[in-house]
């Protein structure tokens, strides 16, 4: 089955910053790759996704790249503000039928104003 | 956007008694709902796949007796935790994922946090 490793576990960064955060997935088949943002006591919050026929997507300061030939993606946040702290969390999946997410283990990210 | 529901977002119960939460689609007709469970600083752990007017689907090592779930019209699932004891103790959170949109996108609810006394 599929399984995704997520790297780093914590991040510090100074606010106006950038942060990357870095995801790899084993199952070539996975073509669906979201990432989540959760506060504490929340649930998860989609932020951006990206399907394997792209390679890169970007939303206002949040950027998502893909490579699948490494079968790596990873989560880029521009001039990272305090309300960007928070638990990010990357998952892939099968873009069909009812498969399921599988997450990363989550990276809690900390911006220091 | 899509927006799920969650009810109650948190309870407190006796060991051995019953807990049932409410997942609710809002503003789509959800096909699909999943439950999962999270514990302190970890990642989310699925529990089961809640399809509508069928029996759900478990991951390995979810005991289905003891989480029934029941998805019986396209905006609304349930969780009973039966006979609740403090292992039990957790966040569970909802998704579901909407049918309108291409893909397999799951929106979260903002999720239950149980505790068992």
């Amino acid at each position: 089955g599929e399984n995704v490793e997520q790297h780093p576990s914590t991040l510090s960064v100074q606010e106006g910053d950038s942060a990357v955060i870095k995801c790899t997935y084993s199952d070539s088949a996975s073509n669906y790759f979201p990432w989540y943002k959760q506060e504490l006591g929340k649930g998860p919050q989609l932020i951006i996704d990206i399907r394997s026929n792209v390679g890169e997507k970007k939303d206002q300061r949040i950027a998502v790249t893909l490579n699948k030939t490494a079968k790596h993606f990873s989560l880029h946040i521009t001039e990272t503000q305090p309300e960007d702290s928070a638990v990010y969390f990357c998952a892939a999946s099968i873009d069909t039928g009812f498969q399921k997410l599988v997450f990363g283990t989550g990276t809690r990210l900390l911006v220091s104003p | 956007g899509a927006v799920v529901s969650q009810h109650p977002s948190w309870v407190i119960c006796k060991s051995g008694t019953s807990v049932k939460i409410e997942c609710r689609s809002l503003d789509f007709q959800a096909t699909t709902m999943f439950w999962y469970r999270q514990f302190p600083k970890q990642s989310l752990m699925l529990m089961a796949t809640s399809n509508e007017g069928s029996k759900a689907t478990y991951e390995q090592g979810v005991e289905k007796d003891k989480f029934l779930i029941n998805h019986a019209s396209l905006t609304l699932s349930t969780l009973t935790v039966t006979s609740a004891h403090p292992e039990d103790s957790s966040f569970y959170i909802c998704s579901a994922r909407d049918p309108g949109l291409a893909g397999v996108t799951q929106y979260f609810g903002p999720g239950t946090r149980l505790t068992v006394l």
